[in-house]
This record gives C-alpha cells, structure tokens and sequence, in this order.
C-alpha cells in the first residue's frame, strides 16, 4: 500500500452538490492527520485537522476510521468558491512535522 | 502582518547553475520546512529544520543544501547536482515542538532551460 493515497479526481459536481473524498494511510500507528486546501499554482492552507472523534467546521466534516486506516472529508451544499484540490495528510510516524507525508491530492470541481 | 516570504517567485535558471531560494517568517516559529511539489503530485520534504544551526534531511535531499542560521531564515540552494530541478518550492514552518498547523509561503517557481 502507498503510505498515503487518494482518488485524483477531478470531481466534477454542481453547485449545492454534497461531495465525499478518502484518503487511505499505510501505518495504522499514524497519530495525526489533515486536511489542507490548494488553489491552482497556490500554497497550501489548513482546511481542517482530523480528530477521533470526527469534527465539523461549517459545511466540512471530517472524520477518522482508524480500523480501515482512511479519513474522510465531506463537503455539504458546494459552492463554486469550493474549488480547488484537497491534500490529505498524516503523520505517519509520529513525533515532528518532518514525518508529515503529503497525498498527491484530489482536485474538486464545482460548475453552477 | 506576521507570515512566511519566499522570494524569488519565479526564476529560471541554465543548467549546471547553482540558485538559492530565500525563506523568511516573523512568526516567531521554531520550525522550518522546504518542500518540492511537481505537477499532479503531492509535496515532499527536501530539508526540515527544528532550530536555529541544526537541519535534518527530508525525503530528497539529494542535490540541495541549506542553512539555519536565524531563526527567522532559512535558504534553499538548488546545487547543480539536482538532476531534474524544475518544480514548485514551498516553505512552511510550525510553531510549538513542531506538531502545530504548517504555514506556507506562497512558492517559488523554478524552470531550468
């Protein structure tokens, strides 16, 4: 298994839309994990950690299932502004953000 | 308005030319991070650095070096080793005992001709 994986996409959906991506980790130790957000030729930026429990910010739920080792991110009532591609990523080994593994990120495209 | 500055954003470079990227934050964070991303790919770690005067090599470190003598500073050179060095480089650093949210500058973009 890939240390990070997850579907390139591009999804395509429209406005209002709700939207589900995985992202699966090779170590089941992994401790840590995000979602970030990169605009087109952009730097990242944190959208949201991912806690055990499953957390929401708004429209965003994030989640965790450690016993099939993915997070998910779900986005309800798209908006076009929504657009944009979303890294997954784990601490895999635990201790500093040097172990910090990026995925290879998948693009969403939200059309009115 | 506190952040990360890289600079240049775009620079093209002949090959067999060394070039230094240059990273400043003034967030008064200890940690500081140099990533590569090419087209379609996730980032990967070339050089990380948890304090001043020590670094640890990332993933690719091959072909680059760096240095940590400010806090606030952290360049990258692209030696002439560096076999395929067209790419987007991001900086980032994290405060605390470098486990917090990572901030990035905005990139540089490197096209060697």
């Amino acid at each position: 298994r890939k240390e990070v994986e997850q579907d390139p996409g591009p999804f395509n959906v429209p406005e209002g839309a709700t939207v589900a991506f995985n992202c699966t980790y090779s170590n089941s130790a992994s401790q840590s994990f995000f979602w970030y957000r990169q605009d087109c030729r952009k730097e990242p930026k944190l959208l949201m950690s991912v806690y055990s429990s499953g957390n929401e910010d708004g429209r965003f739920t994030a989640q965790l299932n450690r016993a099939s080792q993915y997070i998910s991110l779900l986005i309800r009532d798209s908006k076009l502004s929504d657009s944009a591609t979303y890294l997954c990523v784990v601490n895999l080994y635990g201790g500093s953000q040097g172990n910090l593994i990026f995925g290879k990120g998948t693009k969403l495209s939200v059309k009115p | 308005d506190g952040g990360i500055t890289q600079s240049p954003k775009y620079l093209f470079r002949k090959e067999g030319q060394n070039v230094t990227l240059s990273c400043e934050q003034n967030l008064n964070h200890d940690a500081m991070y140099w990533y590569r991303q090419d087209p379609g790919q996730g980032l990967r770690l070339i050089y990380y650095s948890q304090i001043v005067n020590d670094f640890q090599k990332g993933d690719i470190a091959e072909g680059y070096s760096v240095s940590r003598e400010k806090k606030e500073s952290f360049p990258l050179t692209v030696t002439s080793a560096q076999k395929n060095p067209t790419a987007f480089y991001l900086c980032a650093s994290t405060g605390g005992q470098g486990t917090g949210e990572l901030f990035f500058g905005e990139g540089s973009r490197l096209t060697v001709l």
